[in-house]
């Protein structure tokens, strides 16, 4: 089982919509957890740490169920510029304290 | 808003030729990363740096690569040798906790062809 996965999509929505990805992770002594988003041939930038408790940012929300090991990224009122591939990040999934990256989902928002 | 700098942006290069990556962290940052992301795959972690030393390496980072912060604000990555399957997207991020909390900041990346 890979340490850290995600569905690739793409997921294809209209503006507006509200969208949901999941990632997954093997480890459950994993300790801290993320969602980065990267444009096309551009550098990660962190979106949200998740928290147990789960946080809010606007118009993302992001959740952590430990005892099912997924987190999630929720986006409501999608904008075309939230066009970018989502990358999940767990710490702690390999065993130690190094990061590591889901593969990403892709997000196309249309008009 | 400060940010974290890499050069250069591209490099080409012959297999077996050495190269230097360079980057300047964030200023006040103490801990410094190195990952690499080759074309269409996921980000990988090569590296962390703390101290003046590596605090964590992954299996990647073997005795090709070798990290240096030759003065108060310059962290590089050298490849000794390099292979085809070097060629990546090098990424350099520093953060102002470690691994255990982050935020981490990445620079726009080198991207390395190796002909």
């Amino acid at each position: 089982r890979k340490e850290v996965e995600q569905d690739p999509g793409p997921f294809n929505v209209p503006e507006g919509a509200t969208v949901a990805f999941n990632c997954t992770y093997s480890n459950s002594a994993s300790q801290s957890f993320f969602w980065y988003r990267q444009d096309c041939r551009k550098e990660p930038k962190l979106l949200m740490s998740v928290y147990s408790s789960g946080n809010e940012d606007g118009r993302f929300t992001a959740q952590l169920n430990r005892a099912s090991q997924y987190i999630s990224l929720l986006i409501r009122d999608s904008k075309l510029s939230d066009s970018a591939t989502y990358l999940c990040v767990v710490n702690g999934a390999g065993g130690s304290y190094i990061p590591t990256f889901g593969r990403g989902t892709s997000l196309i928002v249309h008009p | 808003e400060p940010e974290v700098t890499q050069t250069p942006s591209h490099q080409v290069t012959q297999m077996g030729q050495e190269v230097i990556l360079r980057c300047v962290p964030i200023s006040n940052h103490l801990y410094f990363y190195w990952y690499r992301q080759i074309l269409g795959q996921k980000v990988e972690f090569l590296v962390s740096f703390y101290n003046n030393e590596i605090s964590e390496k992954s299996e990647i980072f073997d005795d090709q690569f070798s990290v240096e912060r030759p003065d108060g604000s310059n962290f590089t990555l050298k490849i000794r040798s390099t292979k085809l399957e070097d060629s990546a997207m090098y990424f350099c991020a520093s953060s102002e906790e470690g691994l255990r909390q982050e935020t981490q900041y990445f620079g726009p990346g080198t991207r390395l062809l190796v002909l």
